[in-house]
This record gives C-alpha cells, sequence and structure tokens, in this order.
C-alpha cells in the first residue's frame, strides 16, 4: 500500500544552517505531495504541495521537488531560522492522479527541528 | 483568516465510558477528515466525510467510532467504550473541495484512564 518515510529526528542546527529532511514515498499512480509543520502547541499547516512530477513546491524559503524517479520529496531551506523550531510531516495523497485532486492524507512520523541561535 | 477549531484541548476519561470529540470547521467547507496520532507514531487517516456520509473509513474506524454532522457547523467523532489505546492526538480537518488542500485544527488530546 501506499506509504511515506522520511528522516528520524531530531535535527538541530545553528541558525542560518542549510536544511534538508529527506521524505520518500511508496505509491500507486501518481500521488499528490505535501509538507505539512506544526509549530509547539499548534495543528497542522500546509507548508507546500507539488501535484505532478518535476513539479516544485515553495514556501517560506522552504522548498521541495516531485522526483518521480527517485520516489522523493525532500525539505530544503537555504538558510533556517529559530522560528523554524516545530515538526515537519511529508504527506501524500492517493487521489493525486485526479487532476491534482486531494482526498485522504497518508503521513510520515515526522521530523522534530530545533534550530539554535 | 478562518480556521478549524477543536474541543476541548484536553479530554480525560476512564476507560469504557463514551467521548465525543468536536470540531468547527471552516464555514463553507464541505469535506471533513478526522485523523489521530498515538503519541510517537505517525498521523493516521481515520475517515473522510461529504455530503452528510462517510466517504471512506480506514480499518481503524471500527464500529466503536462513529461521526456526526448535528447541524450546520460542528462535526463530531464519537467513540464508544473507550480503550487505553484510544488515548492519542485527535485532528479534524476540512477542505473547500478535493482539489483543495485540508486545513487542520489544533486537536484534542484524549487521554483515556
Amino acid at each position: 500500500g501506499n506509504s511515506v518515510t522520511q528522516m528520524e529526528g531530531p535535527v538541530t542546527l545553528s541558525e542560518e544552517a542549510f536544511l534538508t529532511i529527506n521524505c520518500t514515498y511508496t505509491a500507486t499512480g501518481y500521488p499528490s505531495l505535501f509538507w505539512y509543520v506544526q509549530y509547539p502547541g499548534e495543528g497542522l499547516q500546509l507548508l507546500l504541495k507539488a501535484t505532478k512530477a518535476d513539479d516544485k513546491g515553495s514556501n517560506k524559503g522552504f522548498e521541495a521537488t516531485y522526483r518521480k524517479e527517485t520516489t522523493s520529496f525532500h525539505l530544503e531551506k537555504g538558510s533556517v531560522q529559530v522560528s523554524d523550531s516545530a515538526v515537519y510531516f511529508c504527506a501524500l495523497s492517493d487521489r493525486g492522479n485526479y487532476g491534482g485532486s486531494q482526498g485522504n492524507l497518508i503521513f510520515g512520523k515526522g521530523t522534530k527541528l530545533s534550530v539554535k541561535p | 483568516e478562518p480556521e478549524v477549531t477543536q474541543t476541548p484541548s484536553h479530554q480525560v476519561t476512564q476507560m469504557g465510558q463514551e467521548v465525543i470529540l468536536r470540531c468547527v470547521p471552516i464555514s463553507n467547507h464541505l469535506y471533513f477528515y478526522w485523523y489521530r496520532q498515538i503519541l510517537g507514531q505517525k498521523v493516521e487517516f481515520l475517515v473522510s466525510f461529504y455530503n452528510n456520509e462517510i466517504s471512506e473509513k480506514s480499518e481503524i474506524f471500527d464500529d466503536q467510532f462513529s461521526v456526526e454532522r448535528p447541524d450546520g457547523s460542528n462535526f463530531t467523532l464519537k467513540i464508544r467504550s473507550t480503550k487505553l489505546e484510544d488515548s492519542a492526538m485527535y485532528f479534524c480537518a476540512s477542505s473547500s473541495s478535493v482539489n483543495q488542500p485540508q486545513h487542520f485544527g489544533d486537536g484534542t488530546r484524549l487521554s483515556i484512564l
């Protein structure tokens, strides 16, 4: 069945460091891919998405490219800030092949990021 | 910005009791979802709801669970005869269509004693 695997945390970085959080997926068809972020004490917020191969999602300096050949959707940011400290979830929608529609989400376990000043 | 609200933020219940988790989705949204996250594990899909009926449910969503939209604003998850393993964070989400992203609430932490 469909699944998402993301790198184990926690990840601790200094401010202005480069961030990569790896995410790979297993899916039939052509899923849509997402990164959600959960700040302390808050719910899940959509960070970025990509609905087809080679799409790049971007938001708030974060980027991720939908790589069908490697079934990956790694999250990157060139220079992290203390305010980026949160838990990051990679997810896929198993209805992504229907014109980019979003159905039920399948999540990875989440990666906790701590950024030190 | 409109948001999904969930109440209560934390619910403590004795094993075997019934619990109702409440959600107010964004007002013009039509698609509603429940997810749960057991501590240290993945966020898991439970059920989706559209046009006053369940559109899809996972194997987790057995006869112990039910959902309802009792009025034009609330969307509830009922868990009957709770078990220790029901302890988790429960997230409600809504979207305006299947082509739009899901918006999540802050979650209800359910603790079964």
